[in-house]
């Protein structure tokens, strides 16, 4: 597909437990981003990778929190000891580089804790 | 990192023109002032971005004053599909770092 592509669309888990979610950026887009849509609510900045180098990781709400990016494309956002708080649409986002717009967008996974 | 304030919600009906105003005092000179469109259960999808003046392009046009502390979004002839959340938001284009989206604009066009 064309476009960013992020998997499950839906998932829903037990408090306590451990989740891992996915995201397929467009080839050959550099830039990745994770962010958190609470309902309702904006878009809250989590972490941001750029090719092969450091991601800024200021967004991140809690040590809970980690992401990594695989060989410069899939990466994968997993939430550990997950609680009622998190409960939220996680949107990841590409670009051909750092800053560059529009950030094309998937449309997210829609994680619940019970 | 500049913030950005818009109307929480606005009401209008189909075949009006829409403006939707974006206050960005703290703008940095590198800034650029991007604007987004999300329906629900969707990803947030990019509709104009600009610097100073005026941009236009088929769907929307951006009206930017000359000291940059705003942005007015313009939708010419607003259909019902155009009800969605539009988000404001400034970042620089150089040096990035994170791009700020507020809570956004709810537009609620009525037939």
């Amino acid at each position: 597909g064309a476009g960013v592509s992020q998997s499950p669309s839906n998932k829903v888990t037990e408090k306590g437990k451990d989740v891992e979610l996915r995201c397929d950026p467009i080839s050959g887009h550099t830039a990745l981003y994770w962010y958190r849509q609470s309902l309702g609510q904006g878009l809250e900045f989590l972490i941001y990778f750029q090719g092969n180098s450091a991601p800024d990781k200021s967004g991140l709400p809690s040590d809970r929190f980690s992401a990594e990016r695989t060989g410069g494309s899939v990466s994968t956002l997993t939430i550990q000891r997950t609680q009622q708080e998190d409960s939220a649409v996680y949107l990841c986002a590409s670009s051909p580089a750092p800053g560059d717009q529009p950030q094309h967008f998937g449309d997210g996974t829609r994680l619940s804790i019970l | 990192l500049a913030k950005t304030t818009q109307p929480i919600s606005m009401d209008s009906y189909e075949g009006q023109e829409v403006n939707i105003t974006c206050s960005h005092n703290n703008i940095a000179t590198n800034d650029y002032i991007t604007w987004y469109q999300q329906f629900p259960s969707q990803g947030p999808r990019f509709i104009i971005q600009g610097y100073k003046t005026k941009v236009t392009n088929e769907v929307a046009s951006l009206f930017i004053p000359a000291d940059r502390k705003s942005s007015t979004l313009s939708l010419p002839r607003v259909s019902l599909s155009d009800t969605a959340v539009y988000y404001c938001l400034v970042g620089d284009m150089r040096n990035f770092n994170k791009f700020y989206f507020g809570s956004g604009t709810k537009l609620n066009v009525k037939p």
